[in-house]
């Protein structure tokens, strides 16, 4: 079965314009959550979403935001990009809701560089 | 708020020696403990978790108990290979209500090279 997949791999982009990346959860899986991993930290918790709903949020600004399709991919969209937010993004898909301690599965991320 | 502290790396070991990566935290509640791994390139793949206090997660070799009265969930490996080397993230469970409930919380993380 396929894991968690993320397009595009690596994304080059300058300050002030906008991104959209995608995630396919795992067959079956209905929650997607994000996380921002900034060169040599652990990974920040960004959105969960699960049915299609906002079940989560971390502490990241409103130039941030995400949705849920009926197929339960997810993208993650940021506007106005600043310097500091050339990062891996990171996503994760789970059967249920994690609250319910279910283990999160992660694809291999998107790398975003802003010049 | 939580959160995990780990050691500092890099940590350089020869192969089959002997592993330690230290990991402390500070939480409300109860939360479940993680280590995670990541591969030059990759995503991060679970590598082991405990839920309750005292529990053993174990894999590959790995294994970390659950130490409630020290905070702690130490990595350790008996023999490390090559293949072992990558980098290392302990993680909780976040369990303040709110909206990052259930969501994972990670230590900076702790890169590991295994030298032939």
């Amino acid at each position: 079965d396929a894991g968690v997949t993320q397009s595009p791999t690596h994304l080059i982009k300058t300050r002030g314009q906008h991104v959209t990346l995608r995630c396919s959860p795992i067959s079956g899986h209905k929650s997607v959550s994000w996380y921002q991993q900034v060169l040599g930290q652990g990974p920040q918790f960004i959105f969960q979403y699960y049915e299609k709903e906002e079940r989560g949020r971390g502490n990241f600004p409103d130039r941030f935001s995400a949705r849920q399709f009926p197929n339960y991919s997810s993208e993650l969209n940021v506007n106005a990009l600043l310097l500091g937010d050339s990062a891996l993004y990171l996503c994760a898909s789970s059967l249920g809701v994690v609250r319910d301690n279910q283990p999160q599965h992660f694809g291999d991320g998107t790398r975003l560089s802003i010049l | 708020g939580d959160s995990v502290t780990q050691m500092e790396g890099p940590v350089t070991l020869s192969e089959e020696a002997f592993l330690t990566i230290n990991c402390t935290y500070t939480a409300t509640g109860y939360p479940s403990l993680f280590w995670y791994v990541q591969y030059p390139g990759e995503g991060l793949q679970l590598l082991l978790k405990a839920t309750k206090a005292d529990d053993k997660g174990s894999n590959k070799g790995f294994e970390a108990t659950y130490r409630k009265e020290t905070t702690s969930f130490h990595l350790e490996k008996g023999s490390v290979q090559v293949s072992d080397s990558a980098v290392y993230f302990c993680a909780l469970s976040d369990q303040n209500y709110g909206g990052s409930q259930g969501n994972l919380i990670f230590g900076k993380g702790t890169k590991l090279s295994v030298k032939p």
